[in-house]
This record gives C-alpha cells, sequence and structure tokens, in this order.
C-alpha cells in the first residue's frame, strides 16, 4: 500500500520567514495531494491541493509542488504569521476513479514566533 | 451550520464500557471515514463507508465497529473500551477528488 513520509515533525520560524514542509510518497499511481491544516481543538481543513497533471499550484501565501518522477511534493508558506501555527498534514491518494483511501503523513508542527 | 458534526465533543469512560461515537454531515456526500489521532502519529484509519450498504475495515480496526444508519449518519462504536483507545477521533466525508472534510472531534478518554 502507500506510505507517505513527512519531514521535518518540527518547525519552528520568526514571522515573516518562509516556511517549507515535504512530503515523499511510495505509491506511483497516486495522483491526488492535499495539504491540510490543523488548528488547535479543531479537525483538519483542506487548504490546497495538487493533482498529478500539474507541478505547482498557488494561493496567495501557500504554494504547492509537486515532482512526480521523485515522488515527493512540497507545501511552501510565504511571509508566515502567527496565525499559520498550526499541524500540517500531507496526504496522498488516487481521486476520481480510484482507491478513495487518503494516506497521511504524521504531521508537521509549524510554530511561527511573533 | 457546520457541514459535519461529532457528538459527544468529550467523553470520559471507564475500561470495559461500551461507547458510541456519532457523526452526521450535510454536505450529501456518500463517503465517510472514521479516524483516529494520537500524538506523532497523525491520522489513522479505522473504518469506511462508501454509501449505506458498504462498510470496510481499515488500517486499525480490531475493537471497533461501526454503523452507517443513513447516508448522513456513520456511528463508532467501542464494544468494551481499553485505555489504549484513548485518542481524538475524528469523522471525514470525501469529495469528489477525495479531498477530506473533517468533523470537530471528540477527544475520548478511557479510564
Amino acid at each position: 500500500g502507500e506510505n507517505v513520509e513527512q519531514h521535518p515533525s518540527t518547525l519552528s520560524v520568526q514571522e515573516g520567514d518562509s516556511a517549507v514542509i515535504k512530503c515523499t510518497y511510495s505509491d506511483s499511481a497516486s495522483n491526488y495531494f492535499p495539504w491540510y491544516k490543523q488548528e488547535l481543538g479543531k479537525g483538519p481543513q483542506l487548504i490546497i491541493d495538487i493533482r498529478s497533471n500539474v507541478g505547482e499550484k498557488k494561493d496567495q501565501r501557500i504554494a504547492v509542488t509537486l515532482n512526480k518522477t521523485a515522488k515527493h511534493f512540497s507545501l511552501h508558506i510565504t511571509e508566515t504569521q502567527p496565525e499559520d501555527s498550526a499541524v500540517y498534514f500531507c496526504a496522498a491518494s488516487m481521486g476520481a476513479g480510484g482507491s478513495y483511501i487518503p494516506t497521511f503523513g504524521r504531521g508537521t508542527s509549524l510554530i511561527v514566533h511573533p | 451550520d457546520a457541514d459535519v458534526t461529532q457528538t459527544p465533543r468529550n467523553r470520559i469512560t471507564k475500561t470495559g464500557k461500551r461507547i458510541m461515537l456519532e457523526c452526521s454531515q450535510t454536505k450529501g456526500h456518500d463517503r465517510m471515514y472514521w479516524y483516529r489521532q494520537d500524538p506523532g502519529l497523525g491520522l489513522r484509519l479505522i473504518y469506511y463507508s462508501f454509501d449505506v450498504k458498504d462498510i470496510n475495515k481499515g488500517e486499525i480496526s480490531d475493537g471497533y465497529s461501526v454503523s452507517r444508519q443513513a447516508q448522513a449518519k456513520f456511528s463508532l462504536s467501542l464494544e468494551s473500551a481499553i485505555p489504549n483507545q484513548t485518542a481524538l477521533y475524528f469523522c471525514a466525508t470525501a469529495g469528489a477528488y477525495n479531498e477530506q472534510f473533517f468533523g470537530p472531534g471528540t477527544r475520548l478518554t478511557v479510564l
């Protein structure tokens, strides 16, 4: 089955710096790669996703890149703010027409210091 | 109103007790999931259901059972709770590309 590795487990940055979280996956059939943000006391919430037919996607201060050859994808947050502090999860699965069972990374705790 | 709701939000119970966690959704999605979250272990799949007549075991189903009462309702039961089932439990639904929509979670403590 699919295996997703996520690094680092903890990331501490100063406000205004950039943050990068990386994930690798094992199943070349995976074609859908979402990122979720979990704030304290809440359920994870989808913040951005990418499908295998594109290499990069951007939404304001966040971006995701995908390298299908190397089987890795990354989340980039620019100009970090204290409200970006949360746990971030990556996931991999086969999307529409696939198995619909996502595999999650173990999460990255991002701390943004004011 | 929230699209995916879970009750109760917090529960403390004793070893050996039967307990049910409930999940309801208004998104109209067919696919529903139950996950368990433990510190450092991420989200692990317990059970999933692709429609009312479909129930499947996930990665860690031992000690758990589920019931899909309707498209909108998916319940998780612990038949005889044990302390290592102390965790955060999340229900989720899935959209067309398998994007997950999570409920707010239930914090379960088994003494």
